[in-house]
């Protein structure tokens, strides 16, 4: 069963604290991305990369990290420095990293920070 | 700035009847448009896309019309369906450059 993982689907956390999102795919994909999305706002990108061990910011990468150790996973840091990481978060991938490869999402987790 | 625009945030229309969605952008490097649709508490989902070398792309009930000169594009889904209820986000980009995304528009089908 071919797809994107995501875990958890909830997540809640103190301020101050750091938070680590999972995102799996085994699609055998080269480019992975990650989004947030706020309510009434389009999907905005955090960071990407297109090979392991290779990673770019997006339009809204402070206060996040990312890593990219294999292929099939990419997983997203919210640190203490995000001033507003309450969101849904979603991660994609596609083939080969250009517009015309279709991204494929994850369901997502929703990060709460009380 | 918002380099892609989806000024209406909700649409309904009964059922069996047209829904026509649409997009605006900005950029005019943007050769790519894609749609994707997304239920609740889930990922989005790749609808249909249009390069910009066409001005109509079909498949099956889902119409993607694009005007360059406009910098428009938009969604047609005919006839709709109640499954169809959803956000429409509208995308788009260039080459091996990031996607952009529209704000969404949510559809409401009526039975």
């Amino acid at each position: 069963d071919g797809g994107i993982t995501q875990s958890p689907k909830y997540l809640f956390r103190k301020e101050g604290q750091n938070v680590t999102l999972s995102c799996e795919q085994n699609l055998n994909h080269d480019a992975m991305y990650w989004y947030r999305q706020d309510p009434g706002q389009g999907l905005r990108l955090i960071y990407y990369s297109q090979i392991v061990n290779d990673f770019q910011k997006g339009d809204i990468a402070e206060g996040y990290s990312v890593s990219r150790e294999k292929k099939e996973s990419f997983p997203l840091t919210v640190t203490s420095a995000q001033k507003n990481p309450t969101a849904f978060y979603l991660c994609a991938s596609s083939s080969t990293g250009t517009v015309e490869d279709t991204q494929y999402f994850g369901p997502g987790t929703r990060l709460t920070v009380l | 700035d918002q380099q892609v625009k989806q000024n209406s945030p909700s649409l309904s229309v009964q059922e069996g009847r047209i829904s026509i969605l649409n997009c605006d952008y900005t950029n005019s490097m943007f050769d790519y448009f894609l749609w994707y649709k997304k239920y609740p508490a889930e990922g989005p989902t790749f609808l249909i896309s249009i390069s910009s070398i066409k001005d109509k792309n079909e498949d099956g009930r889902f119409t993607v019309f694009l005007n360059k000169s406009a910098k428009h594009l938009s969604l047609h889904i005919v006839p709709s369906q109640p499954g169809d209820s959803a956000v429409y986000f509208c995308a788009a980009g260039a080459g091996a450059n990031n996607l952009f995304f529209g704000t969404g528009t949510r559809l409401t089908v009526i039975p």
